[in-house]
This record gives structure tokens, sequence and C-alpha cells, in this order.
């Protein structure tokens, strides 16, 4: 159980081109999900945190604009790199937590997208 | 905010060695901790986890003790395989109630036959 899919695995796009990554949870429902993004040999720098049916909230440092969140259902979130540029280029990663009742704090990850802008 | 130190790698071991990678945490009360492994190329996923002091998380082999005297939560394992190269993130809470995590930078383990 708690699969997380992400799609595409990987994408190579021109630059100034926009990308989408879609994030699923497969057999839960996840009121929160959580796109990071992990430059090589480094940690996750988390980017925002996704609520179903509700504006994402940004950390600081990322720019929200260039980086759009959807969280269409309780399965579904997708992060939009728009206008994308080279400096763009990394792993992203989303994760997501567990829906129902009660806190909790176990995070499923998804396989992740490398992007690539050329 | 709560934090996470990491043993910083590249760890490198043979096959059958014993693995210890330490981490060590700035919390406030007693928050679930998290060890996470990254393959190569793919996402984290959950190793293994313990919500409470003295508590063990297992799996796969692989065992760490929440230990609230020292703050830390050392991932352990007794015989580690080619198949265990990966990297480690000890992870915890950011702050009490939330749902986000702050993560250690990483430690790279790579086994040798």
């Amino acid at each position: 159980g708690a699969v997380v899919s992400q799609h595409p695995s990987r994408v190579i796009c021109k630059s100034g081109t926009s990308v989408k990554i879609e994030c699923r949870s497969l057999d839960f429902q996840a009121t929160t999900m959580f796109w990071y993004r992990q430059f090589p040999k480094q940690s996750l720098m988390l980017m925002a945190t996704s609520n179903e049916g509700s504006k994402a909230t940004y950390e600081q440092g990322v720019e929200k604009d260039k980086f759009l969140i959807n969280h269409a259902s309780l399965t579904l979130s997708t992060l939009t790199v728009t206008s994308a540029h080279p400096e763009d280029s990394s792993f992203y990663i989303c994760s997501a937590i567990s829906g129902g009742l009660g806190y909790t704090d176990t995070q499923y990850f998804g396989p992740g997208t490398r992007l690539t802008v050329l | 905010g709560n934090s996470v130190t990491q043993m910083e790698g590249p760890v490198t071991l043979s096959e059958e060695a014993f693995l210890t990678i330490n981490c060590t945490y700035t919390a406030t009360g007693y928050p679930s901790l998290f060890w996470y492994v990254q393959y190569p190329g793919e996402g984290l996923q959950l190793l293994l986890k313990a919500t409470k002091a003295d508590d063990k998380g297992s799996n796969k082999g692989f065992e760490a003790t929440y230990r609230k005297e020292t703050t830390s939560f050392h991932l352990e394992k007794g015989s580690v395989q080619v198949s265990d190269s990966a990297v480690y993130f000890c992870a915890l809470p950011t702050q009490g109630g939330s749902e986000k995590l702050v993560f250690g930078k990483g430690t790279k383990l790579t086994v040798n036959p």
C-alpha cells in the first residue's frame, strides 16, 4: 500500500517551454502532497505544500508564478514549471500524506522526475 | 524548528560488514523519527520509523533506536549487501504537529562485493 507515482519519469524540453509533472497517490487519498527539488548529491529542498482544494503554500525563495501547483483531487497534484530555463534542470520529487482522521506524519514518496532543460 | 545532523559520507564497505550511520537531532518534544533510502535514480522510500522514545524501528535488516538521552537515531545493519548501496536520509518533522519534514544531508553508502 501507500504507492505514489510520478509522470513523466524523465523529460527533456527546450528553454522557454512549460513542463507539467503529475503526482498521483495510487491506493490512498492524499489530502496533502509535497513537492521537493533535489540537486545532484544533495538533500531534498521542500518547494511547496499542496492541499486539495486550496492554494499551495510555497517555501521562502520559491517563485510561485514559475512553479505552478494544482491539487485537483485527493489523488492528483501537478507541478508546472513555466518558461523553463537550464537552471531549472533538476530532479523533482513529490510525496503524499495519507488522508483520514487525525494527524499523520509519514510521507510516501514518488519515484521522481528528471527534468533537463536545453 | 527541529533540525537533524547526519554523518557525512561517503561510506564504503565490503559485503557482510557492519554498518552504522549516525543521526542526531534537535527537537521540541518527542517527534517521530524516520530513515528514508534513495536508490540510484529513484525517489525516496521509507525504510523505518520510530514514534516515541526507546522505540526501535526495523526493516530489511536495518534497525534504529529512538534515544532521547542522546537525541540520536543511528541506523545500523549487521551485515550489508551490495543491494544496500544507496543514499540514506534521516528525517523528522520540522516542528510539533507539522507534516513537513526536515532531512539530513544524506549519506551515500557503497557496498563492494
